[in-house]
């Protein structure tokens, strides 16, 4: 079936490197996405990555990409106090939808 | 540009009423997804229409129903109101039919239900 993991909390110190964790469980997933959301917000696209890429890089954000593994991580450079939000890692659905895990909460400490 | 926008912002309505959410898609988007996310949560799919037909459905009771206008605005209802439906209800809208592999979607901000 299609499933999506990830951890619930992560906490940081401004100024660090923030890591997300997401396993995923529908290898055909031709593209992975990672979507943050504010407090009594929607959501927002941060990043996606196409399933035969390893790594990519925009700005703050790297997306790593295992697919032996169904392992995805978004790293997140210099991590700052606007960057607590909820983060969601979410594979391509079999109707052309969204499967999203649970979210991880960031809290960045200054 | 305007982006996905959902009316109303907040609703409050009592248990076996009914509800109707609105959404409107980017300009040029033909496709939009309903998602409803309860607190603590991901996102749940709902449905999905593109060029006015359903094209994909989540596992939901058939009190939820929706539809797509020609403008490409899309209803989603919600009949007979349970507790378990407070939730946020979310919309979706992408630019390519729900067969292409690299299906990005942006939100608008959500309509908060609250049923009492």
């Amino acid at each position: 079936g299609e499933d999506v993991e990830q951890s619930l909390f992560l906490s940081v110190r401004e100024g660090d490197s923030s890591v997300i964790n997401c396993t995923y469980t529908d290898s055909s997933s031709t593209y992975l996405y990672w979507y943050k959301q504010e407090p009594g917000a929607g959501l927002q696209l941060l990043t996606y990555i196409f399933s035969n890429m390893d790594m990519k890089q925009d700005q703050r954000l790297t997306v790593l990409l295992n697919k032996k593994d169904k392992h995805l991580s978004l790293r997140i450079a210099d991590t700052q106090t606007g960057d607590s939000a909820i983060y969601f890692c979410a594979e391509g659905g079999s109707q052309g939808n969204l499967i999203f895990g649970k979210g991880t909460k960031l809290s960045v400490k200054p | 540009d305007a982006g996905v926008t959902q009316s109303p912002t907040h609703l409050i309505k009592t248990r076996g009423q009914q509800v109707t959410l609105r959404c409107s898609p980017i300009s040029g988007h033909k496709s939009v997804s309903w998602y409803q996310q309860v607190l603590g949560q991901g996102p749940q799919f709902i449905f999905q229409y593109y060029e006015k037909e359903e094209r994909g459905r989540g596992n939901f009771p058939d009190r939820f129903s929706a539809r797509q206008f020609p403008n490409y605005s899309s209803e989603l209802n919600v009949n007979a109101l349970l507790l378990g439906d407070s939730a946020l209800y979310l919309c979706a809208s992408s630019f390519v039919p729900p067969s292409a592999g690299r299906n990005i979607q942006y939100f608008g901000a959500g309509t908060r239900l609250s049923v009492l």
